[in-house]
């Protein structure tokens, strides 16, 4: 399967911590990217290579994984970071790429 | 700084073609490992990878469009091109390209992306 599964919301309180996660089979194979995209903008990468972070990228935002699953983790959640969040990686053949269906985060 | 723009019709008929332009600067695209792909979002829906060009010339497409879709890029301007055929209302949609450069297998610079509506 070539498909990326995301929860499709959740919430956080303000400074508390959020993981988000990602499923698929191509996870077993290829690294994650992470994106998060606010309302009316382009995406905007905050985790590549599973762990990585751009520069630029405050440092609340990490990812892990394992297995068919990667995850992004906001460790103290700000208002800022209210925003659809969307998972990407190669599909099963290596060629091409797929996008997660989103998750809606929300910061009460 | 590197910077992409996307541009082309905001509207289109079903049946046409739609060509899309993204013109780029702070990088070329006849550096080893450096590539683009477009990307599009239908309105309230999901991301949806649609192609890529790398820059020995090699292409890649959605395996549900590749019947459709035709990228190709001129080094000299700095562009990269998209087509899309036969379009239809479905294919409504924000297009976005990205850079994606091979160190980090990643849409790491976007676009802001151009609104297109397939309507009679």
């Amino acid at each position: 399967s070539s498909e990326l599964t995301q929860d499709p919301a959740v919430s956080v309180a303000l400074g508390q911590t959020v993981r988000i996660t990602c499923q698929g089979d191509s996870l077993r194979l290829y690294y994650a990217s992470w994106y998060q995209q606010k309302p009316g903008q382009a995406p905007v990468l905050v985790i590549y290579g599973k762990i990585n972070r751009p520069s630029g990228i405050p440092d609340r935002f990490s990812g892990s994984g394992s297995g068919n699953t990667a995850s992004l983790t906001i460790t103290g959640a700000q208002a800022e970071d209210e925003a659809d969040y969307y998972c990407n990686s190669r599909d099963s053949s290596g060629d091409r790429y797929v996008f997660g269906t989103g998750t809606k985060v929300t910061v009460l | 700084q590197v910077t992409l723009k996307e541009s082309g019709p905001a509207l289109v008929k079903p049946t046409q073609t739609l060509t899309l332009t993204c013109t780029f600067s702070g990088f070329s695209l006849s550096t080893t490992g450096m590539r683009v792909s477009w990307i599009r979002q239908p309105p309230g829906k999901a991301l949806e990878w649609l192609a890529r060009i790398d820059w020995d010339d090699d292409k890649f497409y959605s395996t549900s469009l590749k019947t459709r879709l035709t990228i190709s890029k001129d080094t000299s301007k700095n562009q990269v091109v998209l087509t899309l055929t036969n379009m239809a209302p479905l294919d409504t949609a924000t297009y976005y390209c990205a850079r994606v450069p091979y160190t980090k297998d990643a849409f790491d610079i976007w676009g802001q992306g151009t609104m297109v509506t397939v309507s009679s």
